[in-house]
């Protein structure tokens, strides 16, 4: 079963625009990863998040965890037509477990 | 370096059949993981190996099974196929244990089974 659930299920924006996406999660985790994948293509790592960072970043993109509320947000800041894919967030219980992927986001950035 | 590459890229089967699929981490990993996606259910954990050992096994029947070599390559089989296995089976490989790295991911095998 899904551990992180990411909110929106899909995102349209223009070319230029901030995009931002969500993931909950149930309970404690070791980390988090951030994902992109293409036209079901395989996935490419954007960003590890480990329990006791609060907020990462990476060129444009940038990844907070709130552990408190057991959530993460993803901000891709000036989104290109080449930033139109689907991004999943997977949690880690712990250092010894599998990665439990949500059913991600599908950003669509309109030229 | 060369990435995680994933052969066949596409493939039919029949129901009843069995299938194998590789997976050719990249040079120096050493945990080869293994994803099952569809669109109902996503992207699924079937299992890890490292160092030639299953670590961890997903939800998924005996039906499916793995194993790794000594080079770190991996192979999954599916013995009597059904229809539902039809998805995309992704592998991935870390330095590390899944879980404390981040993962490379091959372009997947595309299995369709009719």
């Amino acid at each position: 079963s899904q551990q992180g659930e990411e909110d929106p299920q899909a995102l349209s924006i223009q070319e230029g625009e901030n995009a931002t996406m969500n993931c909950s999660y149930k309970t404690s985790i070791n980390n988090l990863q951030w994902y992109r994948q293409n036209s079901g293509r395989g996935l490419v790592h954007l960003i590890l998040i480990r329990s006791n960072e609060r907020e990462k970043h990476s060129g444009r993109l940038r990844v907070t965890l709130d552990t408190s509320k057991k959530s993460s947000s993803l901000l891709i800041t000036a989104s290109r037509a080449a930033d139109t894919a689907s991004y999943f967030c997977a949690t880690v219980y712990s250092g010894n477990t599998p990665l439990v992927f949500g059913k991600g986001t599908r950003l669509s950035v309109i030229a | 370096k060369a990435g995680v590459t994933q052969t066949p890229r596409y493939l039919i089967k029949t129901r009843g059949q069995q299938v194998t699929l590789s997976c050719s981490p990249i040079s120096g990993h050493r945990s080869v993981s293994w994803y099952q996606q569809t669109p109902g259910q996503g992207l699924q954990f079937l299992f890890e190996y490292f160092s030639e050992t299953q670590r961890n096994k997903g939800n998924f029947p005996g039906r499916f099974s793995g194993r790794q070599f000594s080079n770190s390559r991996s192979e999954m089989n599916v013995s009597t196929l059904e229809l539902g296995d039809s998805a995309l089976y992704l592998c991935a490989s870390s330095l590390a244990r899944a879980g404390q790295d981040e993962q490379y991911f091959g372009p997947g095998t595309r299995l369709t089974v009719t």
